[in-house]
């Protein structure tokens, strides 16, 4: 069991280039989640995805798009990447959304910096 | 809307002192709350959780927390802090009918030898 695993880890890209960030679990779990981590801001969450088939904004989704490509995948695209997106993202999943089904389980993360 | 506060970026204590990181939130409905834990250039991962029933939770490496109603708080305590627990520790929550988790800024713990 990988659990939740996040491809790459670590990329640098100029202004206005584009990018998709690749997130796979093989928990079966159905909610999907991309977060990104700035210093002295927490975790935000930019989309999720709680079923296959669906998706949803967050808290920052402007910039971003998002692929439910199937119950394991869930990618995070970048369309004209700026300075402001540089962070590091996460990736998460968690079985449901029942009390006993509400762990999250993180990925590794990406490390992107926009120069 | 819900929100979480977190007070103190940075906490420091000594090497078997008592732990306590704070975790107040805002929210029309008592909401399902969460600590994490972060280790350097790693993903997070669950310390506990509270949903219903019983109010004190226990959760890994010691840790455990209570949630208050009346104060609105689910602070993080440990009794007596080890090295290897000094990390990145982030509350969360969420509605009981939602699907969106909101992170707190996290507070960062050191520990003393």
């Amino acid at each position: 069991n990988a659990g939740v695993t996040q491809t790459p880890k670590f990329q640098v890209l100029k202004t206005g280039q584009s990018m998709t960030l690749q997130c796979a679990q093989d928990m079966n779990h159905n909610s999907m989640y991309w977060y990104r981590q700035d210093p002295g801001m927490g975790l935000r969450l930019i989309y999720y995805s709680a079923s296959e088939g669906t998706t949803d904004k967050g808290e920052v989704p402007n910039g971003y798009n998002v692929s439910r490509l199937n119950k394991r995948e869930f990618s995070l695209r970048l369309e004209s990447a700026a300075p402001s997106q540089t962070s590091v993202y996460f990736c998460a999943s968690k079985p449901g959304l029942a009390p006993g089904r509400d762990t999250q389980y993180f990925g590794p993360g990406t490390r992107l910096t926009v120069l | 809307a819900q929100s979480v506060t977190q007070l103190g970026s940075h906490v420091s204590v000594s090497e078997g002192a008592l732990v306590l990181l704070r975790c107040n939130y805002s929210s029309s409905v008592p909401p399902y709350l969460f600590w994490y834990v972060q280790y350097p250039n790693q993903g997070l991962q669950l310390l506990l959780k509270y949903t219903t029933g019983a109010t004190l939770v226990k959760g890994i490496n010691g840790f455990e927390a209570e949630f208050k109603k009346s104060e609105t708080s689910f602070h993080l305590t440990k009794p007596s802090a080890h090295m290897s627990d000094a990390a990145e520790y982030f509350c969360a929550v969420r509605r009981p009918t939602g699907n969106q988790f909101y992170f707190g800024t996290g507070t960062s713990l050191t520990v003393i030898p």
